[in-house]
């Protein structure tokens, strides 16, 4: 139980484009979902955490209008970053959680950004 | 500020030893504490959490709490080169909130 599943795990485009990201609760009822970014070597940096039907609630540093987030059911959130650059590029992963237990990581998003 | 502390490794250690891994916190309110394992360039995954003071076992897994000294360990027995890998450490503030994770550590379990 409790899988998360993330699409697509890689994303290669040319700089300016808009990239979205999915994050599907599989088997259970997400009443909130994360999005973390992760550099290479690095630990997890939270991005922004999202309850269903509310605006996402971001980390101090993080642009809102360049990462949108979206939370519309209990099952799917998306990410989208909007007219990527190549510093954009990192690896994104989302997690899923019911009522505050444990969170269930999706496996990530490879994005690179030429 | 909240923080969770752990060493950064890389801890060595032989296949079939128990790897010892360790974790402070600062925060005295946090109820809730979860070991996920990160391979590299893969994302993390749930091994165990422990709400209750004491050790709770799952397989070759056992998660220790000590709240008074707040702190967490997660023993792994038996240890086998697929274990090799980061383990991160995070605390929930409270009943509810963002998990606070530590930076991981490294392990490395040599054949």
């Amino acid at each position: 139980g409790a899988v998360v599943s993330q699409h697509p795990s890689r994303v290669i485009c040319k700089s300016g484009t808009s990239v979205k990201i999915e994050c599907r609760s599989l088997d259970f009822q997400a009443t909130t979902m994360f999005w973390y970014r992760q550099f290479p070597k690095k630990s997890l940096m939270l991005m922004a955490t999202s309850n269903e039907g509310s605006k996402a609630t971001y980390e101090q540093g993080v642009e809102k209008d360049k990462f949108l987030i979206n939370h519309a059911s209990l099952t799917l959130s998306t990410l989208t970053v909007t007219s990527a650059h190549p510093e954009d590029s990192s690896f994104y992963i989302c997690s899923a959680s019911k009522d505050w237990g444990p969170q269930h990581f999706g496996d990530g998003t490879r994005l690179s950004i030429l | 500020q909240k923080e969770v502390e752990q060493n950064s490794g890389p801890l060595s250690v032989p296949e079939g030893a128990i790897a010892s891994l360790n974790c402070t916190y600062s925060d005295r309110g946090s109820q809730s504490f979860f070991w996920y394992r990160q391979y590299s360039g893969k994302s993390p995954e749930l091994i165990m959490f422990i709400y209750s003071n004491g050790d709770k076992e799952d397989g070759r897994f056992t998660a220790q709490l000590n709240k008074a000294s707040q702190y967490v360990s997660l023993l792994i027995r038996d240890s086998q080169p697929s274990d090799s890998a980061t383990y991160l450490c995070a605390g929930l503030p409270g009943s509810q909130g963002n998990l606070i994770f530590g930076k991981g550590t490294k392990l490395s379990v040599k054949p």
